[in-house]
């Protein structure tokens, strides 16, 4: 199993800043992801983080708004650029073993408020 | 196109009840996987279950269950005996091939004293 950390796990930010957050996984993994959790909402892919390369993002979600960075296997960061209060959200991490096992671990998550 | 459907938006039983969440998923794969995770009012996510599409055989752990059953694309968790501790969201889960999952709205459990 992997075991995820987030820093920071909550934020209170004022709008038109901006915030980093770190996602160490104590493991190396290939696969790691970030989701967005709107209040009361499910789940949504952001992007994959890709060691050495570009992030790959989901529809909806662009590199100015939300820079991903991965320079090792263990660590990437996320920053939400130039906040409005529509971002506030749970931000999470992910990782995903790959086969056979297939599992799939969750960091625990930034709460971010925007003001 | 993959979707996950939790039409349930909220559960209320009492304490003791069984109850039996649903989640219908759609996917032209052959090969994928399923997922459940629970996240209670603290907010993080907690693995329940993992299944591939070639076992289809229920599972039980403990007072949890799931029936797999491609026949009707539907993957559903039943609780049985419900606990107050039950009380959370949960989510049903299909992972696309290149890992990532795709998330249903999530089910809102209560169960009451």
């Amino acid at each position: 199993s992997a075991v995820i950390s987030q820093k920071p796990s909550r934020d209170i930010c004022q709008r038109g800043t901006s915030l980093t957050i770190q996602c160490q996984v104590d493991s190396q993994v290939t696969m790691m992801f970030w989701y967005r959790q709107q209040p009361g909402q499910s789940l949504t892919l952001i992007a994959t983080a890709n060691q050495g390369s570009e992030a790959t993002y989901e529809s909806g979600f662009v590199i100015d708004k939300f820079p991903i960075s991965r320079p090792n296997l263990t660590f990437s960061t996320l920053t939400v650029s130039n906040m409005s209060p529509e971002d506030s959200s749970i931000y999470l991490c992910s990782v995903a073993s790959g086969r056979p096992d297939n599992e799939q671990f969750f960091g625990p998550g930034t709460r971010l408020t925007v003001l | 196109a993959q979707k996950v459907t939790q039409a349930q938006t909220e559960i209320s039983v009492v304490e003791k009840e069984d109850v039996t969440l649903d989640c219908v998923y759609e996917t032209r794969d052959t090969t994928y996987y399923l997922f459940w995770y629970k996240q209670p009012p603290s907010g993080e996510l907690v693995f329940l279950i993992r299944r591939n599409s070639f076992d289809e055989q229920n599972e039980i752990s403990g007072r949890y269950s799931w029936n797999f059953q491609k026949s009707t694309s539907s993957f559903n968790f039943t609780i049985t005996a419900s606990q107050v501790v039950d009380s959370a969201v949960y989510f049903c889960a299909l992972e696309r091939s290149n890992y990532q999952l795709i998330w249903g709205a999530g089910t809102k459990l209560i169960i009451k004293p």
